[in-house]
């Protein structure tokens, strides 16, 4: 089956890093997306790798090791308003661009 | 660029009346669009896959007849909610896929659906 796991929930403090896990066992992988989404609002796209290693985007980065179907998005220097729930998804085929989403995990950011 | 709206963003509806939900591309062609659907607190189910004048692709589970999509531009798909009862009540997202052969979906903003 299709199976992608993901923390629940977390919690960090402004100013810190924190490391959102996500691993996956699908069928077939042809890339992993990490989408933010705010409560009651649209998904926002956050990183796409489709290569091992790491992809850097200002403070958000995302690692991919495609043998241990695994993922992690790691934030740096928090803000309040990273609070929110960040979804790992997987597309498993090429050509089709469906997706298979994560549990998705809840941040909270404390002052 | 990428926009992609919803319309409405939320409604009310009696048990037993239909329900349709209009998602377009404001800036962009979109071959392919899909159809997902959200419970308080979860990830997002995928329902179907909508693509420009083709009948729509389900996911195992879902009732082709009572979830109605259709394509019909490369700029608007449309979700009916038939006969809807209050276990329909969710948030239902689309997202569309470009022409340009980008990797990522741009989501729309979403519709709470609530069912009396």
């Amino acid at each position: 089956g299709q199976n992608i796991d993901q923390p629940t929930e977390m919690t960090a403090t402004e100013g810190a890093i924190v490391q959102i896990n996500c691993t996956y066992q699908t069928s077939g992988f042809n890339g992993l997306f990490w989408y933010q989404q705010h409560a009651g609002e649209a998904p926002t796209f956050l990183s796409y790798n489709v290569l091992d290693g790491l992809e850097e985007k200002g403070r958000f980065s995302s690692f991919l090791s495609r043998s241990k179907g695994y993922s992690y998005l790691l934030l740096k220097e928090l803000q309040m308003k990273d609070s929110a729930s960040y979804l790992c998804a997987v597309r498993d085929r090429p050509g089709t661009y469906k997706y298979i989403f994560g549990t998705g995990t809840r941040l909270k950011v404390l002052a | 660029g990428a926009v992609v709206s919803q319309h409405p963003s939320w409604v009310i509806c009696k048990s037993g009346t239909s329900v349709k939900i209009e998602c377009r591309s404001l800036d962009f062609q979109a071959t392919t669009m899909f159809w997902y659907r959200q419970f308080p607190k979860q990830s997002l189910m995928l329902m179907a896959t909508s693509n420009e004048g083709s009948k729509a692709t389900y996911e195992q589970g879902v009732e082709k007849d009572k979830f109605l999509i259709n394509h019909a531009s490369l700029t608007l798909s449309t979700l009916t909610v038939t006969s809807a009862h209050p276990e329909d009540s969710s948030f239902y997202i689309c997202s569309a896929r470009g022409t340009s052969g980008g990797n990522e979906q741009f989501f729309g903003p979403g519709t709470r659906l609530t069912v009396l």
